[in-house]
């Protein structure tokens, strides 16, 4: 059962344009979200989160939406760097489970130059 | 402040072996989360430490066990290996107790069993 899904393997966009990546879950208990970007042979990064009784957080070039009513979130980038290429991930967690994340599969971004 | 740190890097067992893994969390951390990626399954929760006592476990086997030590640092056993359980291990730490925080993850150890 995938509480958290990222329905996209991959996107590709041109350098200076906005990224969006997306992401949905089923789980109404989830009040916390986080974006984590990961190169190859590292740990995920942290990068952006939203708890859930906003809508939007930003952070630089980073910005976060949370659609509770649609159960969906996204991140958006802009502009794009082709130093964000990276798979990202949504992440989700419920405040009565303490330090469990549930992950998404994961959406490998390339930003080309 | 120094990251979170995993020992070994990269590690080769063969089935039915066993193996212990470690991770260092960030000074001051006291949440230690051990997670599974593999390609077909992604990032999966292993089990989670907050002061020496298992918070949260994921849906494992036995096989894989966990503990935590007074100053925080934690390890994690796989008995009786299987091939399945070659994967990525990551290992995380949290400073806060609370409902909301992000957690801060290690470079991870490479298992491959053989």
């Amino acid at each position: 059962d995938q509480q958290v899904k990222q329905n996209s393997p991959s996107l590709s966009v041109q350098e200076g344009r906005i990224s969006i990546l997306n992401c949905d879950y089923t789980n109404s208990m989830f009040d916390y979200f986080l974006w984590y970007k990961k190169y190859p042979a590292e740990g995920p990064t942290f990068l952006i989160s939203i708890s859930s009784i906003k809508d939007k957080n930003e952070d630089g070039r980073f910005t976060v939406f949370l659609n509770k009513s649609a159960k969906h979130l996204s991140l958006h980038i802009v502009p794009s760097q082709p130093g964000d290429s990276a798979v990202y991930f949504c992440a989700a967690s419920a405040y009565n489970q303490g330090g469990k994340l549930i992950f998404g599969q994961g959406t490998e971004l390339s930003v080309k130059p | 402040k120094a990251g979170v740190t995993q020992t070994p890097r990269y590690l080769i067992k063969t089935r039915g072996q066993q193996v212990t893994l470690s991770c260092s969390p960030i000074s001051g951390h006291r949440s230690v989360s051990w997670y599974q990626q593999t390609p077909g399954q992604g990032l999966q929760f292993l089990f989670e430490y907050f002061s020496e006592t298992q918070r949260n476990k994921g849906n494992f086997p036995g096989r894989f066990s966990g503990r935590q030590f007074s100053n925080s640092r934690s390890e994690m056993n796989v008995s009786t290996l299987e091939l399945g359980d070659s994967a990525l291990y990551l290992c995380a730490s949290s400073p806060e107790t609370g409902a909301i925080y992000e957690q801060f993850f290690g470079p991870g150890t490479r298992l491959t069993v053989l």
